[in-house]
């Protein structure tokens, strides 16, 4: 049974602070790792990808991934309360298999 | 603008009627797309995957001929939840590729 781990929060930071979200996985053999947006009443939408060890940056947002500790977070830098939301982490494995949701983690971004 | 649409955005009914979700890629062909259920505050929950020219592949616990899926073209796939109870009043979701959900149906069975 594959298994993406996240803590539901809420995770509460004040504006302008850092926002570090994590997750772990369970498969090691997994190749693709995705963060997703939720607003509240919703639909998911992507708004990182990694692939390979290390960091991916893109504007505020800075995903890592450590494979050898199954491990991918999400930073966003110069929080905002308009990236109050929740966060999903989804993990995929080698050729085609499906994508495995963690429950997300709900980040509240207080003025 | 939007990749993948679904209709209708939100629908009411009563119970014992069927309801038919629809969800289109707007911009590319899927041969796979993935159907998802998401009750209030609750984590997104995979109901079936949707195979173009083949039947749908169900979760465990998720019943077949109560949620009909169709994937009658590569780019359409429905859900029809039939003989709907108030259970079933739900947040439901397409998907299709890493990249794209659509933006959710509401459904609330009265």
């Amino acid at each position: 049974q594959k298994e993406v781990e996240q803590n539901s929060g809420p995770l509460s930071v004040p504006e302008g602070a850092i926002a570090s979200l994590n997750c772990t996985y369970s498969d090691r053999g997994s190749q693709s790792f995705f963060w997703y947006r939720q607003y509240s009443g919703k639909s998911p939408e992507l708004i990182m990808s990694i692939y390979s060890n290390g960091d991916k940056e893109d504007g505020r947002f800075t995903a890592q991934l450590n494979k050898a500790s199954q491990y991918v977070s999400l930073l966003i830098r110069d929080s905002q309360p308009s990236d109050s939301a929740t966060y999903l982490c989804a993990v995929k494995g080698s050729g085609y298999s499906t994508l495995t949701f963690g429950k997300g983690t709900m980040l509240l971004v207080s003025p | 603008g939007a990749v993948v649409s679904q209709h209708p955005s939100r629908v009411i009914c009563k119970s014992g009627t069927s309801v038919k979700i629809e969800c289109r890629s707007l911009d590319f062909q899927a041969t796979t797309m993935f159907w998802y259920r998401q009750f209030p505050k609750q984590s997104l929950m995979l109901m079936a995957t949707s195979n173009e020219g083949s039947k749908a592949t169900y979760e465990q616990g998720v019943e077949k001929d109560k949620f009909l899926i169709n994937h009658a073209s590569l780019t359409l796939s429905t859900l029809t939840v039939t003989s709907a109870h108030p259970e079933d009043s739900s947040f439901y979701i397409c998907r299709v590729d890493e990249q794209f959900f659509g933006p959710g149906t509401r459904l609330t069975v009265l």
